[in-house]
């Protein structure tokens, strides 16, 4: 079946600095990839996402490119800030566009 | 934006009771909500698909007699965990399916803690 697979965390970086979060997916056709963040006490909300392949999703400042080849979802962003820190969710949904299916969240730290 | 909230955001119940937790999205109507369970240091889990006027849909391994749901309009979803036991502590999560595009996008609420002693 579909699944996730992203790195464990903790992550634990100095603010300003470049960040890491990889993801990679298992499915058969054409699922649709996002990124959720939780921060602490509330709720999961989207990121982003990309429906298709070569499709870069971006908001503030975090991007993400939907890499067919590698069946990657990388999350990327240039400079992290101390309101980063919070838990990253990497996610799949199938063709129905409505179960989502999780990896296991890496908890992201920013120091100043 | 699109809120989804749930009641209580803890609660810590005896073996044996019934919790019914509660799922209400806002400011937006919602055919379809769905409840998810997160393990510490886990993903979150996918437990059932609810609609509105009709029977969950449960996913594979989870007891539909233990865990009801009932989704008896569009802004209110509910989970009952039924004769809890201490196995069924876990943090529940709900989320509402926008009827607005992008449609397949979900809100999220901010959870219930469950304790069963």
């Amino acid at each position: 079946g579909d699944s996730v697979t992203q790195m464990e965390g903790p992550v634990t970086l100095s603010e300003e600095a470049f960040l890491t979060i990889n993801c990679t997916y298992t499915a058969t056709g054409y699922p649709s990839l996002f990124w959720y963040v939780q921060y602490p006490g509330e709720g999961l909300q989207l990121l982003l996402k990309a429906t298709k392949a070569d499709d870069k999703g971006s908001n503030k400042g975090f991007e993400a490119t939907y890499r067919k080849e590698t069946t990657s979802f990388h999350l990327e962003k240039g400079s992290v800030q101390v309101s980063d820190s919070a838990v990253y969710f990497c996610a799949l949904s199938d063709q129905s566009g409505y179960a989502l299916n999780f990896g296991k969240g890496t908890s992201l730290l920013v120091t100043p | 934006g699109a809120v989804v909230s749930q009641h209580p955001s803890r609660v810590i119940c005896k073996s044996g009771t019934s919790v019914k937790i509660e799922c209400r999205s806002l400011d937006f109507q919602a055919t379809t909500m769905f409840w998810y369970r997160q393990f510490p240091k886990k993903s979150l889990m996918l437990m059932a698909t609810s609609n509105e006027g009709s029977k969950a849909t449960y996913e594979q391994g989870v007891e539909k007699d233990k865990f009801l749901i009932n989704h008896a309009s569009l802004t209110l979803s509910t989970l009952t965990v039924t004769s809890a036991h201490p196995e069924d502590s876990s943090f529940y999560i709900c989320s509402a399916l926008g009827l607005a595009e992008p449609s397949n996008e979900q809100f999220f609420g901010p959870g219930t803690r469950l304790t069963v002693l």
